[in-house]
């Protein structure tokens, strides 16, 4: 099973400001992974796949990057809108998993 | 507009059964592979089922293999789960997703909540 690790496990950052989200897999899922929002009380909703293409409706400020083992999810100008839970995402050998998450937070 | 939406969950005491259904809307259902996810109170997302369009190919998490049984009906753009020999530990709120190119999830339900206590 693949594990995946997300880093940091809480992001707290102003308006405006750019937030870096990692994400470290322990064997590599080429560019398979895929990146949820959770806002409190909502369903995930996906905002990256394929590692670096937006989903539907996702705003030009979130971008994703990586292959292989490891992936970073960014977004450019933070607003206040953004607070949630990001979970990274990958499937190997019938297997899904997540990983634990990264709580970002507004100041 | 893709809609799914849960329904089946509430309180049930430990060992017992509930079915849990998913309706599709909004988009052919046949085709798509789905799956089911949960997600324990204050807890991260766990992945606990997928079945292929033609249910000829179904996938179970070690947590829930042997007590969980996932089935569709296409004619009925329905999803289903049937959970037996639940635990405390399958407390949760359970969402249907689905699936896209093998791995990733592009539409999910808003969650039908599940507790499992006496």
């Amino acid at each position: 099973e693949i594990v995946l690790t997300q880093s940091p496990a809480t992001l707290s950052l102003s308006p405006g400001q750019r937030a870096t989200l990692s994400c470290r897999a322990s064997q590599s899922v080429d560019n398979q992974l895929a990146w949820y929002q959770q806002k409190p009380g909502q369903a995930p909703r996906l905002i990256i796949y394929d590692a670096s293409n937006r989903a539907t409706g996702i705003p030009p400020r979130f971008s994703g990057s990586g292959s292989g083992t490891d992936f970073t999810l960014t977004i450019s100008s933070l607003e206040p809108e953004d607070v949630a839970v990001y979970y990274c995402q990958q499937c190997s050998k019938k297997l899904y998993t997540f990983g634990q998450g990264t709580t970002l937070e507004i100041k | 507009e893709v809609q799914l939406v849960e329904s089946g969950g509430g309180l049930v005491q430990p060992g017992g059964s509930l079915r849990l259904s998913c309706a599709a809307s909004g988009f052919t259902f046949s085709p798509y592979t789905m799956s089911w996810v949960r997600q324990a109170p204050g807890k991260g997302l766990e992945w606990i089922s997928y079945i292929t369009s033609a249910s000829d190919s179904i996938s179970y998490a070690d947590s829930v293999k042997g007590r969980f049984t996932v089935s569709r009906d296409n004619a009925k753009n329905s999803l289903f789960l049937q959970m037996d020999s639940l635990r405390d530990d399958d407390t949760a709120v359970y969402f249907c997703a689905r699936e896209r190119r093998g791995y990733y999830l592009d539409y999910w339900g808003q969650g039908t909540p599940v507790t499992v206590s006496s």
